[in-house]
């Protein structure tokens, strides 16, 4: 079985300061991880994924996310949070091989407060 | 056209009716899933689809829920006799495959309403 997890329901932040969305995972074997973003009214969009390789990857909107194996762990991170970052992200996880259900998160609602 | 396709964007049924809802994928997108959004529940794991068939069917809630893909492409999810628990936003998703074109795209979902 697979299972993502993110502890928190919202962050809040101010405009200008850094943000961390985490989660954590579950898989057996290694893991495909991804980050998603579902602005207010519109589709989930994606934003980046760790398949293999360098374990920092960066994506869209200045986004970044370090993979690390140890704390399974695969926090969304960015240096300088916007007002128009404030939207709905779901952390994801499917395993390498197979077939590709891909399980996501609860999701953490991200406020940026100007 | 470019995107995924979901239709009916709204639908409105009362209770112990039988709904479709549709998923016209990206072209030549291999993959297709079905995920529930509820609210404060995330997204739940319907169905999936690499092909024309199923090799995970294990999130449908019930009996009452099917789905079936036809010509590797458009994708009807059936639910019978609805319940009120069964409101939420169906979403659909697409993808090329794994590796580098391991991404999902989503439709913009049918909100599901059962009175």
């Amino acid at each position: 079985a697979q299972s993502v997890a993110q502890p928190e329901d919202q962050v809040n932040v101010a405009e200008g300061n850094p943000l961390t969305v985490k989660c954590t995972y579950s898989v057996s074997g290694n893991p495909y991880l991804f980050w998603y973003v579902q602005y207010p009214n519109r589709g989930l969009q994606f934003l980046l994924k760790y398949i293999t390789g360098d374990n920092l990857v960066k994506g869209s909107y200045g986004f970044e996310a370090e993979f690390n194996k140890s704390q399974t762990s695969f926090h969304l991170k960015k240096p300088s949070a916007l007002v128009s970052d404030s939207a709905l992200y779901f952390c994801a996880v499917r395993v390498h091989g197979g077939y590709q259900k891909v399980t996501f998160g609860t999701g953490t609602k991200l406020q940026v407060i100007p | 056209g470019a995107g995924v396709s979901q239709s009916p964007s709204n639908k409105v049924t009362e209770k112990g009716k039988d709904v479709e809802l549709r998923c016209d994928p990206i072209s030549g997108h291999t993959a297709l899933y079905w995920y529930r959004q509820s609210l404060g529940q995330g997204l739940e794991f319907l169905i999936y689809f690499q092909g024309n068939s199923a090799p995970d069917k294990s999130g449908l809630p019930s009996d009452r829920f099917s789905a079936e893909r036809t010509g590797g492409s458009v994708s009807t999810l059936t639910i019978q006799r609805t319940q009120q628990e069964d409101s939420a936003v169906y979403l659909c998703a697409s993808s090329l495959g794994g590796g580098t074109n391991e991404k999902l795209f989503f439709g913009s979902g049918t909100q599901l309403s059962v009175l």
